[in-house]
């Protein structure tokens, strides 16, 4: 079965530094996400991505905060300069189609962890 | 008022109990409603997708009142697998999950 993956499973990373989580996407998905879990919190949006565009983001997703699509199979967020309150896990997700109805399916998540 | 509200938890029950779960959304625009399962520290897995007719998977019921804005869940036959936390996922437009909190479910034997 496809299934979408992320590496690292766990970065550690320190304050100030820049990072980027990679994701592969199902590869026949056309629709893209990001969202993070703060240890014992909810599933947070972050952004969702199509045809090369930020189609939606949240309040979350500031200015540190950028996504890219570099080639035909990755995903990637960037963090430019960590802070103590990005350590998070950060899930990725695709899609099919980006109509509501749809499935995102999750990756395994990378732990952020920021000292 | 959160966009989307779970019953508290913890839920604690003994294997073959029927347990229930409610959640109710607060944007009257969204548009497709489903549970999720997550595993401690894995990620969310999609146990079903909620239609205002209500579906059935098995052991597992989902019901959604479009006009009170709720949705359940229902676990019958509870087994020691169904621990987990279970997420109610509400997307009101294209592109964006909301998330709740979650109920966190434990099955003893």
């Amino acid at each position: 079965e496809p299934e979408v993956t992320q590496t690292p499973s766990h970065q550690v990373t320190q304050m100030g530094q820049e990072v980027i989580l990679r994701c592969v996407p199902i590869s026949n998905h056309l629709y893209f996400y990001w969202y993070r879990q703060i240890l014992g919190q909810k599933v947070e949006f972050l952004v969702s991505f199509y045809n090369n565009e930020i189609s939606e983001k949240s309040e979350i997703f500031d200015d540190q905060f950028s996504v890219e699509r570099p080639d035909g199979s990755n995903f990637t967020l960037k963090i430019r300069s960590t802070k103590l309150e990005d350590s998070a896990m950060y899930f990725c997700a695709s899609s099919q189609d980006g109509s509501p109805s749809y499935e995102q399916y999750f990756g395994p998540g990378t732990r952020l962890t920021v000292t | 008022r959160k966009e989307v509200e779970q019953d508290p938890g913890p839920f604690n029950v003994p294997e073959g109990a029927t347990v229930a779960f409610n959640c109710t959304y607060s944007n009257s625009a969204s548009q497709s409603f489903f549970w999720y399962r997550q595993d401690c520290r894995k990620e969310p897995k999609l146990l079903m997708s909620v239609y205002s007719s209500g579906n059935e998977d098995g052991r597992f019921t989902a019901q959604l009142n479009r006009a009170s804005q709720y949705i359940s869940l229902l676990i019958r036959d509870s087994k020691l697998s169904d621990s987990a936390t279970y997420l109610c996922v509400v997307n009101a437009h294209a592109g964006k999950s909301t998330f709740g909190d979650g109920t966190t479910l434990t099955v003893k034997p």
